[in-house]
């Protein structure tokens, strides 16, 4: 099972200002195909997870802008460039290379 | 649109079993595998396991192995979750997914309570 790690558990944010969250594997995420499988999804409060980007880079539909994901191998990260109210929520990466998925254990946004 | 409907909240005794519904449309069923995640009260996201549209072949965790069984019904356009030998840490918010290459749609999600 691949391991996944991120890191901060608890982010304080204030509006318009940047946020960064990573996420890291314990073994790459890089397919034969040359994408990484790597997803990061937002929990709000009292709803379902809604996906933001898939395969490392990659934006939703609907997604805005200033979310972007990077990284490669086994090493990745969320940014958001200004940070809304909307935000919210409780941020999880996931890893999609192998059947048997697994999540990070999350990282919660909250404004300050 | 493709649309998930998930079954009704459910209330289990320890030890019982739980089968948990997840209605499809708006695509093709054979085209996409159901997965299925569960969220407990204070913890992260977990994944539980896979059953493709295509064929019914499944994946569980290994948490679940031997205790978990994803099914499904082509005629409905419905995937089910089954649960057995239910304890307290059961207890969680069941949510089924779908997607090509991650998982854009998901259901409203299931309450299960496991308390005696």
């Amino acid at each position: 099972e691949i391991v996944m790690t991120q890191s901060p558990r608890s982010l304080p944010v204030t509006p318009g200002e940047p946020a960064s969250i990573s996420c890291r594997s314990n073994q790459s995420l890089l397919h034969r195909n040359g994408y990484h499988y790597l997803d990061w999804y937002l929990q709000k409060p009292g709803k379902s997870p809604q996906l933001l980007i898939y395969l490392g880079s990659n934006r939703a539909s609907g997604v805005p802008d200033r979310i972007s994901g990077s990284g490669s191998g086994t090493d990745f990260t969320l940014k958001i460039s200004r940070v809304e109210a909307e935000d919210v929520g409780v941020y999880y990466c996931m890893q999609g290379l192998q059947t048997v998925r697994t999540f990070g254990q999350g990282t919660k946004m909250e404004i300050k | 649109q493709v649309q998930l409907v998930q079954s009704g909240g459910e209330l289990k005794k320890p030890g019982a079993s739980v089968k948990v519904a997840c209605e499809t449309s708006g695509y093709i069923f054979n085209n996409y595998g159901i997965s299925w995640v569960r969220h407990a009260p204070g913890q992260g996201l977990e994944w539980m396991g896979w059953i493709s549209g295509f064929n019914g072949h499944t994946n569980y965790a290994q948490k679940f192995q031997g205790r978990l069984t994803l099914t499904m019904e082509t005629s409905t356009t419905t995937g089910y979750m089954e649960l057995k030998s239910l304890t307290s840490d059961d207890t969680a918010v069941y949510y089924c997914a779908v997607g090509r290459l991650a998982y854009d749609y998901w259901g409203q999600g299931t309450l299960v309570t496991v308390s005696s």
